[in-house]
């Protein structure tokens, strides 16, 4: 059974920091890999996608890496800015039915 | 012109109501789903319909019952609500192929059983 969690659970920056965001999961054989945004009372937006022959991806300030062999995924934000304060969750696509697992997400702040 | 729709997004009830939470996707897909998050925000999937064709359906009380009328739509009917029943329900849809089966959200549906 695939298993996701993320840490840290919580974080807080200042704008301008540079943040790795971590995703961790127990079954290698994946089809994908998605992060997430959500904004407190809405749905989720997604940020990248990385195909398991793929070892990264990047849109604008946002890259995502995958180690498909060790179970790890990494989102980095560059110059982070107040309006990066959300949840992000990573979500793995995997097995027969390609059902897609998240894990329990990272909710950011940045402050000014 | 929004991709995942769902309604209604807020949904106050009483216990032992039944109640149905209506969406629809305009992009095409051929899968949809719900999931259901919980007051830890944890997301779970609950069901999933390729092409009208129930394909995951998880450890989910037999009172929820998804109804997929087209490729375009999934509906959750929910018979004998409970309080535990209170969450957040988001549909989304992808489709194999398209932009690496990425997989689009609705703005959810708040659910509170009282």
């Amino acid at each position: 059974k695939q298993e996701v969690t993320q840490i840290p659970a919580a974080l807080s920056v200042p704008e301008g920091e540079n943040l790795v965001l971590n995703c961790s999961f127990t079954d290698s054989a994946i089809y994908n890999l998605q992060w997430f945004r959500q904004d407190p009372g809405k749905g989720l937006t997604s940020l990248l996608l990385i195909q398991s022959s793929q070892r990264e991806q990047t849109s604008g300030r946002l890259n995502a890496s995958l180690d498909k062999s060790s179970g790890r995924s990494t989102l980095y934000i560059a110059a982070s800015q107040p309006g990066d304060s959300a949840t992000y969750l990573c979500a793995v696509r995997s097995g027969t039915a390609s059902k897609l697992t998240f894990g329990t997400g990272t909710r950011l702040q940045v402050t000014l | 012109d929004t991709a995942v729709s769902q309604t209604p997004k807020y949904l106050v009830t009483q216990m032992g109501n039944d109640k149905s939470i209506k969406c629809e996707q305009n992009l095409g897909h051929d899968t949809m789903y719900w999931y259901k998050q919980d007051s830890k925000k944890f997301l779970k999937i609950m069901f999933s319909y390729n092409n009208k064709e129930l394909i995951i359906n998880e450890t989910v009380p037999n009172r929820f019952s998804p109804k997929s009328p087209d490729k375009a739509h999934l509906n959750l009917h929910i018979n004998s609500l409970e309080l535990g029943d209170s969450a957040v329900y988001f549909c989304a849809s992808s489709q194999v192929g398209v932009s690496g089966n990425t997989i689009y959200f609705g703005e959810g549906s708040w659910l509170t059983v009282v």
